[in-house]
């Protein structure tokens, strides 16, 4: 069966710190990834979207970068965070767009 | 481009009453629609799609959805609410091979 794994569950970072959330996907080839960001009370943001392994597209430029090392890892990075990058951010993968968009369970992010 | 509208940014109903939540999009080309539930820090859930034919879906948990073309619009129902029923959720819209556009999000509050 198809799974998404996502984690850390929850992250405390300091100012001023390095970022790496991971999200890997099981049961499928060549999947689209997504990066989205909710931030506290607001709909989502895409970050981040991925329709091949090398192959990144950034739809909101910021001091966040992503990354696919491999056709189901998906990493989203940080050299330096801010206080505005704390959030919920989520990972999603899909195949066929009719089927719409799995999501993984979401990784909290506090800076401090 | 393509655009959500959740009129409704919160709605607050009681237990077994019977609750609509308003989706409204803007595309010049035909359309697959999706709702999505969150619940509290958790990732999202498709509750149920409109790809083609008859315009009323049904999804799981006791929901539906009408697709309005005329009034470009997908509306989600349930003739009575559960307290389980609290959670955001989200209208998306998608043309055939774009990337997803999610709606702002209605926040559900099933009071007992």
């Amino acid at each position: 069966s198809q799974t998404i794994h996502q984690w850390p569950a929850t992250l405390v970072q300091p100012v001023g710190s390095p970022l790496s959330l991971e999200c890997t996907v099981e049961g499928t080839s060549n999947p689209n990834l997504y990066w989205y960001r909710q931030a506290a009370g607001r709909g989502l943001q895409l970050l981040f979207y991925s329709v091949g392994i090398g192959q990144i597209s950034s739809e909101v430029p910021q001091n966040l970068s992503a990354s696919r090392p491999q056709d189901r890892q998906f990493i989203l990075s940080s050299k330096k965070l801010l206080l505005s990058d704390s959030g919920f951010y989520l990972c999603a993968w899909s195949v066929r767009q009719r089927n719409g968009y799995t999501f993984g369970s979401g990784t909290r992010l506090t800076v401090v | 481009a393509q655009s959500v509208t959740q009129l409704d940014s919160q709605v607050p109903v009681f237990e077994e009453a019977p609750v609509e939540l308003r989706c409204n999009y803007s595309s010049s080309v035909s359309v697959y629609l999706f709702w999505y539930v969150q619940y509290p820090n958790q990732g999202l859930q498709l509750l149920l799609k409109y790809l083609s034919g008859s315009t009323l879906v049904k999804g799981i948990n006791g929901f539906e959805a009408e697709f309005n073309k005329s009034q470009t619009s997908f509306h989600l129902r349930k003739p009575s609410v559960h307290i389980s029923d609290t959670a955001e959720y989200f209208c998306a819209v998608n043309n055939y091979g774009q990337n997803f556009v999610f709606g702002p999000g209605t926040r559900l509050s099933v009071l007992p």
